[in-house]
């Protein structure tokens, strides 16, 4: 088991720039959550499939936020228009249909410039 | 109030003696409990999960679990200088399996 796997690690981007990141989860892990923190506090909710579909949103996330998980296996976070408040770690983490436990992978930090 | 309550520290504790960690959360209806170590820059990882009432016990690690009064905590014995890290609690939101973390405490374990 390879645990959970983001890329890129690091993105460094210009305002109004658009990005895209990638999370493998935990094979044969069929929920998968993104979330984003920001330095000192806990990590903030953003979205969660299970399986390939979306189930859940927060309300804080933007239009110019949009997540996918086409064959309910990889995911992708892509975030439009970048501003320089979007700067955080954004991770993923994934949990088993028979468990409660998230598992998180290491993380893509973003500075937008 | 903030659905999950954590004293932000730090917390300063001498090598080898027993670090505390407390957590309290508003939700009577989340069942189960997480505690993650953070170093910086790095992402959480998953220390201990408790879901009833009580005591549970891993290597050097005890979670406990008060839903009466609404109150986890992390007890870790012997503590190392590796230890030092952020402790984060999270309650599972059962409605979504959303986790929602405090914010953390800055445990320092002094050699």
């Amino acid at each position: 088991d390879t645990g959970v796997s983001q890329d890129p690690r690091h993105k460094i981007t210009k305002r109004g720039q658009n990005v895209t990141f990638r999370c493998d989860p935990i094979s044969e892990h069929n929920r998968l959550y993104w979330y984003r923190q920001t330095l000192g506090q806990g990590p903030e909710f953003l979205t969660y499939f299970q399986n390939e579909a979306q189930l859940e949103k927060s309300r804080l996330l933007s239009d110019r936020f949009s997540a996918e998980r086409p064959k309910g296996s990889f995911s992708t976070l892509e975030i439009q228009r970048t501003e320089q408040g979007d700067s955080a770690m954004y991770l993923c983490a994934s949990s088993p249909g028979n468990g409660y436990e998230q598992y998180f992978g290491p993380g893509t930090r973003l500075t937008v410039t | 109030q903030k659905e999950v309550e954590q004293n932000s520290g730090p917390l300063s504790v001498p090598e080898g003696a027993i670090a505390s960690l407390n957590c309290t959360y508003s939700d009577r209806g989340s069942q189960s409990f997480f505690w993650y170590r953070q170093y910086s820059g790095k992402s959480p990882e998953l220390i201990m999960s408790i879901y009833s009432n009580g005591d549970k016990e891993d290597g050097r690690f005890t979670a406990q679990l008060n839903k009466a009064s609404q109150y986890v905590s992390l007890l870790i014995r012997d503590s190392q200088p590796s230890d030092s890290a952020t402790y984060l609690c999270a309650a599972l939101r059962d409605s979504n399996y959303q986790l929602i973390w405090g914010a953390g405490t800055k445990l320092i374990i002094k050699p």
